[in-house]
């Protein structure tokens, strides 16, 4: 089975912190995403990349950062945390090749800005 | 652009009550659809999929079928357990690898 881990499931940060969460995938997956997920809005796509050292602005890459410098781990960076950015935050994986897109997802970060 | 609108909720229903959830979307060109759900405190995991039109996806005793005529993905269950509360969530994917999803509905079974 694929297994795509997220580094914490909760995070509380201050506003005006440099704030990490890390994904790792265990399938040699070519392609990693960033979601937030927010109530009524669904998922949104924060950044994309589709091999190491490539990424790609999704719909709302504003205040975020990524890295990706091995294949398995995706990192999202938030420079300056706000308040604005509190919301759960979903990492996927997908290889390349797939016929229908179906991505895997990580457990999921709950990070609370104050 | 593409989009899927998927029916509001919450819902509650009880048990062994008939579920369905609406879903349409609109897409340039011919998507894959996909129902994925989330169970509490856990992140999100494919419940099944549809590549073209009038095929149908199955898992779970869950089922929705590809209307290419009518652009929608609903899904359907005969009759829902209380481990089958979750937030469900349509999406849609065209050949560039990104999804994009509904708003989700939370469904809530009481026993």
């Amino acid at each position: 089975d694929v297994k795509v881990t997220q580094s914490s499931r909760y995070l509380v940060k201050r506003t005006g912190e440099k704030v990490f969460l890390e994904c790792v995938q265990d399938m040699d997956h070519e392609n990693m995403f960033w979601y937030r997920q927010d109530p009524g809005l669904g998922l949104r796509l924060i950044y994309f990349s589709y091999d190491v050292k490539m990424k790609e602005k999704g719909d709302i890459p504003e205040g975020y950062s990524v890295s990706r410098e091995k294949k398995e781990r995706f990192s999202l960076i938030l420079e300056s945390a706000s308040t604005n950015q509190t919301s759960m935050y979903l990492c996927a994986s997908l290889p390349t090749g797939t016929p229908d897109g179906t991505q895997y997802f990580g457990p999921g970060t709950r990070l609370l800005v104050l | 652009g593409n989009s899927v609108t998927q029916m509001e909720g919450p819902v509650t229903l009880s048990e062994e009550a008939f579920l369905t959830i609406n879903c349409t979307y609109t897409a340039t060109g011919y998507p894959s659809l996909f129902w994925y759900v989330q169970y509490p405190g856990e992140g999100l995991q494919l419940l099944l999929k549809a590549t073209k039109a009038d095929d149908k996806g199955s898992n779970k005793g869950f089922e929705a079928t590809y209307r290419k005529e009518t652009t929608s993905f609903h899904l359907e269950k005969g009759s829902v357990q209380v481990s089958d509360s979750a937030v469900y969530f349509c999406a849609l994917s065209l050949n560039d690898y990104k999804l994009s999803f509904g708003a989700g509905t939370t469904v809530t079974v009481r026993a």
